[in-house]
């Protein structure tokens, strides 16, 4: 998984409640990535962050939060706000040009019960 | 609108053989082409990318052929091994962002 760590691998949470998943990477790569993933569909962006202290939304950032106060770390937070959370949750890293090998996570299943 | 479409959705080969994995693409500008194979509930691995200039790649026994003018690309995975059993992902990045394809299913049986 190239250096990337997500947390935890399976999560369950019930509605209404916000919840944070977690990603590190050791690879002292400038960008990092937010995806999601359902059955039958791409993997879609979220946010992403080019470099310490700035992020943008991608294409489905609604109901969800980012911060990126350290290199090595970019944790999500799935707000309440999102309609429909249960999914796979993939982090990504990449040096800072996103064109650049992206190395992903292993992921984190939220079920929202 | 860009959009990354694979064929087949799924497959079943017999471990051993080759097969051909197709993704198309209406994705521009473009500017390269990855192919990433996802074990069950796991996160991507990348296999190769290609760039505009680039007609073929390989990764031991996977290789990616790339097409640009008629936006097409293929993987070809050669001897099959039960471990090949995977969906395999074509990504195309343009400008700014990756488009992501849904992929296809890989099943290799003994």
């Amino acid at each position: 998984d190239g250096g990337i760590t997500q947390s935890p691998k399976y999560l369950f949470r019930k509605e209404g409640q916000n919840v944070t998943l977690s990603c590190e990477q050791n690879l002292n790569h400038d960008a990092m990535y937010w995806y999601r993933q359902d059955p039958g569909q791409g993997l879609r962006l979220i946010y992403y962050s080019q470099i310490v202290n700035d992020f943008q939304k991608g294409d489905i950032a609604e109901g969800y939060s980012v911060s990126r106060e350290k290199k090595e770390s970019f944790p999500l937070t799935v707000t309440s706000a999102q309609k429909n959370p249960t999914a796979f949750y993939l982090c990504a890293s990449s040096d800072r040009d996103k064109y650049n090998e992206q190395f992903f996570g292993p992921g984190t299943r939220l079920t929202v019960l | 609108k860009n959009q990354v479409e694979q064929s087949p959705q799924s497959l079943i080969i017999l471990e051993g053989k080759n097969c051909t994995l197709q993704c198309n693409y209406t994705v521009s500008p473009f500017s390269n082409l990855r192919w990433y194979k996802q074990d069950t509930g796991r996160g991507p691995v990348s296999l190769t990318i290609m760039t505009f200039s680039e007609n073929t790649k390989s990764n031991g026994r996977y290789t990616a052929t790339l097409d640009a003018d008629t936006k097409q690309s293929s993987l070809h995975i050669t001897a099959s091994q039960l471990s090949d059993s995977a969906s395999y992902i074509c990504v195309v990045g343009d400008t700014d962002k990756l488009i992501f394809g849904t992929g296809t299913r890989l099943q290799v049986f003994p």
